[in-house]
Formats: structure tokens, C-alpha cells, sequence
């Protein structure tokens, strides 16, 4: 079983609908969770950062993260075309650990 | 503005043959990363520094080398090539106190032929 499981997609849904993305992982030790968005033949971006459970807001964006259930949420409100994009979880456990342990991203295509 | 930049953007090369992608960063971060990208994979972790004189193996370093003799750069090596070292390279870098919020550069598509 993979550390981090995150379905590849594609996702497609209709401009303005509410996108939920998530990640399951299974290493109890996570305690910091981040999404990026990467644009086709572009780096990663980070998006939002998330330490420990509880939701965090930013525009258009809210993280989730459950702990317990060990599952993180994305949400996207009132999506736009320029949101097209393959979004990957990232975690880190902290205390001097390694990089950050990566989901394999879900495609995301917003249809106009 | 700060950034950290990867060259080349593009490399073809050959089985066997040792390469080297840049990457430098004006942000003055103490830690670097080198991930590689693969289809069906997502990104792994090949090598990371968390200072001048220090480098740490990651989940995919066989065949990889780095060296860090200043603050800004992290070139990663490939001792000798090969067809499954085709991918694509990303460079990161976060501060000190913050490994877990990495910015990534605009990575380097290698072709191993």
C-alpha cells in the first residue's frame, strides 16, 4: 500500500461547480499537509498549507484535514477554466525528516 | 524578485553519458530538493541538502549525485546514464524552519536515448 493514494482522474466538471479533490494516507507520523496545482509542462505551486486537523481558507480554496481518518480534502468554490490543472497532496511528518511525500496528483479539467 | 531557476529546460542525451541539470535559487534557503516526475509514479525524492556541505539520499538516489558548496545551488549529476533516468527533473527549495512549504522550479524534461 502507497503512503499517500490520491485518484489520478481526469475530474471534469462544469465552470462554478464546487471541485472536492482528496488524499487518503496511511503514515500516522503526517502532521503537515499541503496541495499544489501544477499547470501541464510547469512546476508545482503551492497552493495551501495545513498543520494538523481543522480547515483553512483562502479565496476560492478551503483544505481540509481528518486526522482520525486520516483523509485531506480540497475544495475548490465557484471553479473556472484557469483552475485546469493536476493537483497533488503532499505531507510531511517534521523532526527532521526527509522531502515531502507526494500523491500521484488528480487532473482536473474545468469545461467551460 | 526571488525564484529558483533549472537549466537547461531540455536536454536529450545519450546511454553512458554523465549530465549535469543546474539548479539556483536567490531565495537564501538553506534546504534543497531534487524530485524526479513519472507518469504513473508522481514526484520522488532523489537527493536533498540541508546546508552548505550537507547531502542526504532520497527515496530514488542510485545512479544520482549532488554537491553543495554554496548556498543558492544544488546541481544534480548522473554518473552514466540511462533509459530509465528519463524524466522529469524538479529542483525546491523551503527555509530552514519551514522543509514542509517547498517551492519548485520549472523543471528539466531529460530524454536518455
Amino acid at each position: 500500500q502507497k503512503e499517500v493514494e490520491q485518484d489520478p482522474g481526469p475530474l471534469s466538471v462544469p465552470e462554478g461547480a464546487i471541485v472536492s479533490l482528496n488524499c487518503t494516507y496511511s503514515n500516522s507520523a503526517f502532521q503537515y499537509f499541503m496541495w499544489y496545482r501544477q499547470y501541464s509542462r510547469k512546476g508545482p505551486e503551492l497552493l495551501m498549507y495545513t498543520y494538523s486537523s481543522g480547515n483553512k481558507e483562502d479565496g476560492r480554496f478551503t483544505a481540509q484535514v481528518d486526522k482520525s481518518s486520516k483523509y485531506i480534502s480540497l475544495f475548490i468554490r465557484d471553479s473556472q477554466p484557469s483552475d485546469s490543472a493536476t493537483y497533488l497532496c503532499a505531507m510531511y511528518s517534521g523532526g527532521g525528516a526527509d522531502g515531502l511525500t507526494f500523491g500521484k496528483g488528480t487532473h482536473l479539467i474545468i469545461q467551460p | 524578485d526571488a525564484e529558483i531557476t533549472q537549466s537547461p529546460r531540455h536536454k536529450i542525451t545519450e546511454t553512458g553519458r554523465q549530465v549535469t541539470l543546474a539548479c539556483h535559487q536567490t531565495w537564501n534557503h538553506n534546504n534543497m530538493f531534487w524530485y524526479r516526475q513519472d507518469l504513473g509514479h508522481g514526484l520522488r525524492l532523489i537527493h536533498y541538502s540541508y546546508g552548505v556541505q550537507d547531502t542526504n539520499k532520497g527515496e530514488v538516489s542510485d545512479g544520482y549525485s549532488v554537491s553543495r558548496s554554496n548556498t543558492e545551488d544544488l546541481p544534480l549529476t548522473l554518473e552514466s546514464a540511462a533509459s530509465s533516468q528519463t524524466s522529469v527533473y524538479f529542483c525546491a527549495s523551503s527555509e530552514s524552519s519551514g522543509r514542509e512549504t517547498q517551492y519548485f522550479g520549472p523543471g528539466t524534461r531529460l530524454l536518455v536515448l
